[in-house]
């Protein structure tokens, strides 16, 4: 597995309160993903970042806000947790965004983090 | 934006017999097509991908071929084994307009059971 990290693993958490969850690479990749995993619904990405400050919206952004200072960690924040952002998030990263042919553009994704909210 | 439609939802087979997965993409620009395996309270890992230039692609017991004109490429795995059990994923790759960079787009997902 790639060197990515998150935490925490599990959390609950009661509605309204701010939650941050963290991801840490080892990799030195430029891209950083965030998705979250429903039943019937797959992978949807919530935020995405291509650099250090350089952060842009997913299809499911709406509530979440994500932070990246160092090229090591990035950060998503629920400002104040609703029920419906019970999930499992998952971070990935990616070396690139080569050209097609390029392996560059490979996501390996982290352990993922199961989040309850009450 | 991009749609990835997948099918089936689930599928059964019996061990030793092919599996097959099929996912359709709506953007003609989509360039690379990962496919994802994802084992119950796992990760999902990368198992094999596609891109735009090639028409299929093997690995050992499984493969992978584009219809770029049809928009759809499918998932081929042969002599299945109980350990091929888990959740599958297509996705596909296109420009995304926020900031010019590529995302992927997920499929729903497949769930293969192997039967011993």
């Amino acid at each position: 597995d790639a060197g990515i990290t998150q935490s925490p693993r599990h959390k609950v958490t009661e509605t309204g309160t701010p939650v941050t969850l963290r991801c840490h690479q080892t990799e030195n990749h430029r891209y950083m993903y965030w998705y979250r995993q429903d039943p019937g619904h797959g992978l949807r990405l919530i935020h995405y970042s291509y650099g250090v400050k350089d952060t842009d919206k997913g299809e499911v952004s709406d509530g979440y806000s994500v932070s990246r200072s160092k090229t090591e960690d990035f950060l998503l924040t629920l400002e104040s947790a609703t029920s419906s952002q019970t999930s499992v998030y998952f971070c990935a990263i990616s070396e690139g965004q080569g050209l097609a042919g390029s392996h560059t553009d490979t996501q390996y994704f982290g352990p993922g983090t199961r989040l309850t909210v009450l | 934006g991009e749609n990835v439609e997948q099918h089936p939802s689930t599928l059964s087979v019996q061990e030793g017999d092919s599996a097959v997965i099929k996912c359709t993409y709506s953007d003609s620009a989509s360039n690379y097509f990962p496919w994802y395996k994802q084992e119950l309270g796992k990760r999902p890992q990368l198992i094999i991908d596609i891109r735009s230039n090639v028409g299929e692609k093997k690995d050992q017991r499984i493969a992978v071929t584009l219809n770029k004109t049809a928009k759809h490429f499918s998932l081929h795995i042969t002599e299945t084994q109980p350990e091929d059990s888990a959740v599958y994923f297509c996705a596909a790759r296109t420009l995304y307009s926020g900031a010019g960079s590529y995302q992927l787009t997920f499929g729903k997902g497949t769930k293969l059971s192997v039967i011993p």
